[in-house]
C-alpha cells in the first residue's frame, strides 16, 4: 500500500519562475493538503482540496495555486517566483473533511530551492 | 486566529531516561483536536499522538503519554524509556472542529518544533 507520494524530491528554480509541485494521495484518501515549511520553521498550510474543489485556504498570496484530479491526486502550483519561496513543500492526505479519526498521512516533501 | 508556541528549540535526554516536551496554544474556541508530530530526517511527518479538547483523560500511545491542560492551554508530551530511534523533530500542531470553521476541516496550524537529541 503506498504512502503519500510527492515529486519532484529537490528542484531548483530562478526567481520569477514558476514550478509546479506533484502528490498522490495514500490509497483510499480522497482529500488532500499542501504544507510550506521554511528551514527551521514548522509547516504553514497553504490549502486543502476535496472533490476537486479547494476548500481552505491558510494566509498564502494568490501566487499559490492547486488543482486536485479526478483520481484525488493534486498539484500546487507557484508563479513568479520569490526566493522567500525556498521551502520544503509537504503534501497531506486523508480521508473527508472534518474527519479527525482518519489519520493524516504526510509525505517526504519537495525541496525548492529559488535563487 | 490560533497560535502554538513550542519554548525549547532543542532538548536532549539520556538513552533510557524520561523527557518532557512543552507546548502551549492560544484559542479562543472550545473545540479542537490537538497531535504532536514527529519529523525525522527523511522529513516524513509520522503522528506521535492526539488528543480531542472534549476529553479530560489524557492520551497515551505505548511510550508517549501527554498532559493535557485545557484552562491553561498546554499540551506537553512525555516520552518514557527514550530510544535512539526517538531522535527527531518534534511539532506540536492545533486543528480546530468549531461547527463555524465548516465542521474540523484539515488544516493544521504547526509550532516551530523542538528538536530531540537521545545521547546514548
Amino acid at each position: 500500500d503506498a504512502g503519500v507520494t510527492q515529486s519532484p524530491t529537490h528542484l531548483i528554480k530562478t526567481r520569477g519562475q514558476q514550478v509546479t509541485l506533484r502528490c498522490s494521495p495514500k490509497s483510499g484518501h480522497d482529500t488532500v493538503s499542501w504544507y510550506q515549511q521554511a528551514l527551521g520553521q514548522g509547516p504553514q498550510f497553504i490549502f486543502q482540496y476535496y472533490e476537486e474543489e479547494e476548500r481552505q485556504r491558510g494566509n498564502f498570496p494568490d501566487r499559490f495555486s492547486g488543482h486536485q484530479f479526478p483520481n484525488y491526486s493534486s498539484e500546487l502550483n507557484v508563479n513568479a517566483l520569490l526566493l522567500g519561496d525556498s521551502a520544503l513543500y509537504l503534501c497531506a492526505s486523508s480521508l473527508g473533511r472534518g474527519a479527525w479519526r482518519n489519520t493524516i498521512y504526510f509525505g517526504e516533501g519537495s525541496w525548492l530551492t529559488v535563487v | 486566529a490560533q497560535t502554538v508556541t513550542q519554548s525549547q528549540p532543542e532538548m536532549s535526554v539520556q538513552e533510557a531516561e524520561t523527557v518532557t516536551l512543552s507546548c502551549t496554544y492560544d484559542t479562543s474556541e472550545s473545540d479542537y483536536y490537538l497531535f504532536w508530530y514527529k519529523q525525522p530526517p527523511s522529513r516524513q511527518m509520522i503522528l506521535v499522538i492526539r488528543q480531542e479538547a472534549y476529553k479530560q483523560q489524557n492520551a497515551t500511545e505505548n511510550r508517549f503519554s501527554v498532559n493535557f491542560q485545557k484552562a491553561a492551554k498546554s499540551f506537553s508530551l512525555k516520552i518514557s524509556d527514550s530510544q535512539l530511534g526517538d531522535a527527531a523533530m518534534y511539532f506540536c500542531a492545533y486543528r480546530s472542529d468549531s461547527m463555524y470553521s465548516g465542521g474540523g476541516a484539515d488544516g493544521l496550524t504547526f509550532g516551530k518544533g523542538t528538536h530531540l537529541i537521545i545521547q546514548p
